[in-house]
This record gives C-alpha cells, structure tokens and sequence, in this order.
C-alpha cells in the first residue's frame, strides 16, 4: 500500500520567514496531494491540494509544488504569521472510480516566533 | 451549509466494552471516511463508505466496523475495546470521486479506554 513521509516532524522559524515542509510517497499511481492544517484542539482543515497533473499550485502565501518522477511532494509557507502556528499534514491518494482514502505523513508541528 | 458533526464528543469506555460512533456528513455529500488519529502513529484511515457500501477498508482488525444509511450518515462500531483503541476518532465526508476531492473533517470523538 502507499506510505508516506514526512520531513522535518518539527519546524521552528522566525515571523516572515518562509518555512518548507517535505513529503515523499511511495505508490506512483497516487494522483491527489492535499495539505492539511490541524489547530490544537481542532479538525484537520485543507489548506491546499494538488493533483499529479499539476506541477505547482500557488493561494496567498501558500504553495504546494509536486515532482511526480522522484515522487515527493512540498508546502512553501512564505511571509509567516503567528497564526500559521499548527500541525501542518501532507497525503497521498489514488483517485479512482473507487474512492479517495487518503494515506497521510505523520505531521510538521510548525511554530511561528515572534 | 452545515459542517461535518460527530457524536458524541467524548466517551469514556472500559476494555472489553464495545462503542459506537455517530457522524453526519455535509448535505449532498455521499462519500463519509473514518480515521483514527493517535499521537504515535498519526492519521491512519479506516474505512471508507460510498451509497451505504463500504469502498476502502484500512488496515484494522475486525473488531472495527461501520455502516451507512442511505441519508448517508455513517456509524462506526468498536467490540471489545482494547487500552489501544483510545484515539480521536475522525469522520470526512466529500462529494463523489467524479467532484472535487476535497474531504471535509467533523472535529472528532474522543474515545478513551480505561
């Protein structure tokens, strides 16, 4: 089945600086890459997705940019806020008539310093 | 438009014990998910339902089960509850595989085995 990874599991930068966060999957037959964004105490909430046939997709100060032939995948957080503070999620999913489960990293916790 | 909900909230069960979980979905949508969220080993999807069908199943043992009704609210069920088992028990509903993909999260129950 797909795996996922996830890099750094911790990322500390200083408000406007950009941060990055890294993720490679196994299964080249996955097609969808959403972000999530998971407040503490909150749900997981979609901040941007991308799908295979597209090789980057910007909104706002978010980015997410895909290389299907080494198969990772990254967010690009540019000008951060305090607010960005979370954990931040990648997955991967093979989109077929049969459905959409979403196989996910195991999480960037984020935190934005003053 | 209505947000995913889940019920209840919290639950407190004792091992051996069996429990059942509500989610609702967004009006119009037919695809529910469930995941099971833990500290150690983050998201990790269950099941997946489509037109009360189960689509996808995860990597769990039997002992978890769901269905869905054709308003397309979906139940999970956990028999004989192990220390194990204590997690944030997430549902996402989203349209159908031929839509967007986005999946929309409910903000969980709590489940906690004593």
């Amino acid at each position: 089945g797909e795996n996922v990874e996830q890099h750094p599991s911790t990322l500390s930068v200083q408000e406007g600086d950009s941060a990055v966060i890294k993720c490679t999957y196994s299964d080249s037959a996955s097609n969808y890459f959403p972000w999530y964004k998971q407040e503490l105490g909150k749900r997981p909430q979609l901040i941007i997705d991308i799908r295979s046939n597209v090789g980057e997709k910007k909104d706002q100060r978010i980015a997410v940019t895909l290389n299907k032939t080494a198969k990772h995948f990254s967010l690009h957080i540019t000008e951060t806020q305090p607010e960005d503070s979370a954990v931040y999620f990648c997955a991967a999913s093979k989109v077929t008539g049969g459905g959409n489960k979403l196989t996910f990293g195991t999480g960037t916790q984020l935190k934005v310093e003053l | 438009k209505a947000g995913v909900t889940q019920t209840p909230r919290y639950l407190i069960k004792t091992r051996g014990q069996q429990v059942t979980l509500s989610c609702s979905p967004i009006s119009g949508h037919r695809s529910v998910s469930w995941y099971q969220q833990t500290p150690g080993q983050g998201l990790q999807f269950l099941f997946e339902y489509f037109s009360e069908t189960q689509r996808n199943k995860g990597n769990f043992p039997g002992r978890f089960s769901g269905r869905q009704f054709s308003n397309s609210r979906s139940e999970m069920n956990v028999s004989t509850l192990e220390l194990g088992d204590s997690a944030l028990y997430l549902c996402a509903s989203s349209l159908t595989s031929g839509g967007p993909l986005e999946q929309f999260f409910g903000p969980g129950t709590r489940l906690t085995v004593l």
